[in-house]
């Protein structure tokens, strides 16, 4: 099965600094991959996803933007954090064809104050 | 597009009770998953449905998708605490987008 390392775990990062988190993917090639928020007590937003190498596709306006340099490699970026940014964020991965579960990385917690 | 709905965010029950959720859709759905996020954890999944009237089993879970595919259902036989934690129903898209409903936090007491 896939392994998808996420980091940090746990982040605080001040109002106006950049971001920058990391998904990288173990055990599998060409993956769908996806980010999402989780606010405290809360959904799974979907904020993006990727079918391919330099292929984004966005669900929510805000201040985040995504890259993937890589097959196995997506990366949430922002400029400038907003308190409003805080969450849980999560890397998911599917297989197309192979597998129908999305396996998810362990998240990153993030507090913007 | 398609999404799926689950009310209520929020159920309690004493151990040993049955639990039953459901995940709605106004749309045909053509596929329903169900996963299961741990206190402080991440998703982790559970189980795909995809044809009419589909009912599956993992111990005490039993799921169903409707005959209509416009709603699933997940049951759970004398909840135990090992049962805590929050339950979503996922749609994949044929566009390949995976959206989730709001999900539901179960809590269980012993």
């Amino acid at each position: 099965s896939q392994t998808i390392h996420q980091w940090p775990a746990t982040l605080v990062q001040p109002v106006g600094s950049p971001l920058s988190l990391e998904c990288t993917v173990e055990g599998t090639s060409n993956p769908n991959l996806y980010w999402y928020r989780q606010a405290a007590g809360r959904g799974l937003q979907l904020l993006f996803y990727s079918v391919g190498i330099g292929q984004i596709s966005s669900e929510v306006p805000q201040n985040l933007s995504a890259s993937r340099p890589q097959d196995r490699q997506f990366i949430l970026s922002s400029k400038k954090l907003l308190l409003s940014d805080s969450g849980f964020y999560l890397c998911a991965s599917i297989t197309p064809g192979r597998n129908t579960e999305a396996f998810f990385g362990q998240g990153t917690r993030l507090t913007v104050v | 597009g398609q999404q799926v709905m689950q009310i209520p965010q929020y159920q309690h029950v004493q151990e040993g009770e049955d639990f039953t959720t459901y995940c709605n859709s106004s749309t045909t759905l053509s596929n329903i998953q169900w996963y299961k996020q741990r206190p402080g954890g991440h998703p982790v999944f559970l189980i795909q449905l995809v044809k009419s009237g589909e009912v599956k089993k993992q111990k005490r879970l039993t799921f169903q998708f409707g005959e209509a595919k416009k709603n699933s259902s997940l049951h759970i036989t004398a909840t135990q605490t090992t049962d805590v934690g929050t339950y979503f129903c996922g749609l994949r898209g044929a566009n390949s987008k995976l959206t989730f409903g709001k999900g539901i936090t179960l809590s269980v007491r012993p």
